[in-house]
């Protein structure tokens, strides 16, 4: 079956511009979270969705932003981009929520602000 | 708050050498336990799982990890490494009723041929 679908792969933005991300989860799957990973801060998680809810959420300023649609596909918004957004940012997908259940990744959308 | 720390952020090791890379966590209950591994260019990939049951569980590509419980370690064990595990490595853990997985730093295995 198909993995996790995240798009575009690459991305490049002007400071100040926002920016939406996509992400397709594994069929079946309804759990959806995004992390940042950079070098320096390594991967970070950025919030969670399962049906539609946010359920936590890391600790990144208002600017980031995310939904899940009846589908479960899941979009992150940054606005007011930044420099130090650039990051890779990484959707993993999950049958659902709680404890022994496994994150399956997806590629990641490669974020460059300049 | 809950960490995980992996002890060596760069290893270098000649093809055959044994691997073990560290893992400690900071969580007093019960906890799921994750080695993920990241080619270069590609996504993350799960090399192995711990839930419950044998604390010694097998992952892919010869890969092996120890969970002891009194030391909130994970240690990931690989008794003759490839050219073909150069990757980055990450330890993380998942505890509670969330999706948030708490990575560690991760480790830049290199494998010279």
């Amino acid at each position: 079956k198909a993995g996790v679908t995240q798009t575009p792969r690459y991305l490049i933005k002007t400071r100040g511009q926002q920016v939406t991300l996509s992400c397709s989860p594994i069929s079946g799957h309804r759990s959806v979270s995004w992390y940042q990973q950079t070098p320096g801060q390594g991967l970070q998680f950025l919030f969670e969705y399962f049906s539609e809810t946010q359920r936590n959420k890391g600790n990144f300023p208002g600017r980031f932003s995310g939904r899940q649609f009846s589908n479960s596909r899941s979009e992150m918004n940054v606005s007011t981009l930044e420099l130090g957004d650039s990051a890779l940012y990484l959707c993993a997908s999950r049958l659902s929520v709680g404890m022994n259940t496994e994150a399956f990744f997806g590629q990641g959308t490669r974020l460059t602000v300049v | 708050a809950q960490s995980v720390s992996q002890h060596n952020h760069h290893v270098i090791l000649s093809e055959a050498a044994s691997l073990e890379l560290g893992c400690n966590y900071s969580y007093g209950g019960t906890v799921n336990l994750f080695w993920y591994v990241q080619y270069p260019g590609q996504h993350l990939q799960l090399l192995l799982k711990y839930f419950s049951g044998d604390p010694l569980v097998k992952g892919i590509k010869g890969f092996e990890a120890e969970f002891i419980k009194s030391k909130f370690s994970f240690n990931l064990r690989k008794p003759s490494v490839q050219w073909s595990d150069t990757a980055e490595y990450f330890c993380a853990v998942h505890s509670g009723n969330t999706g948030k997985l708490i990575f560690g730093q991760g480790t830049t295995l290199q494998v010279k041929p």
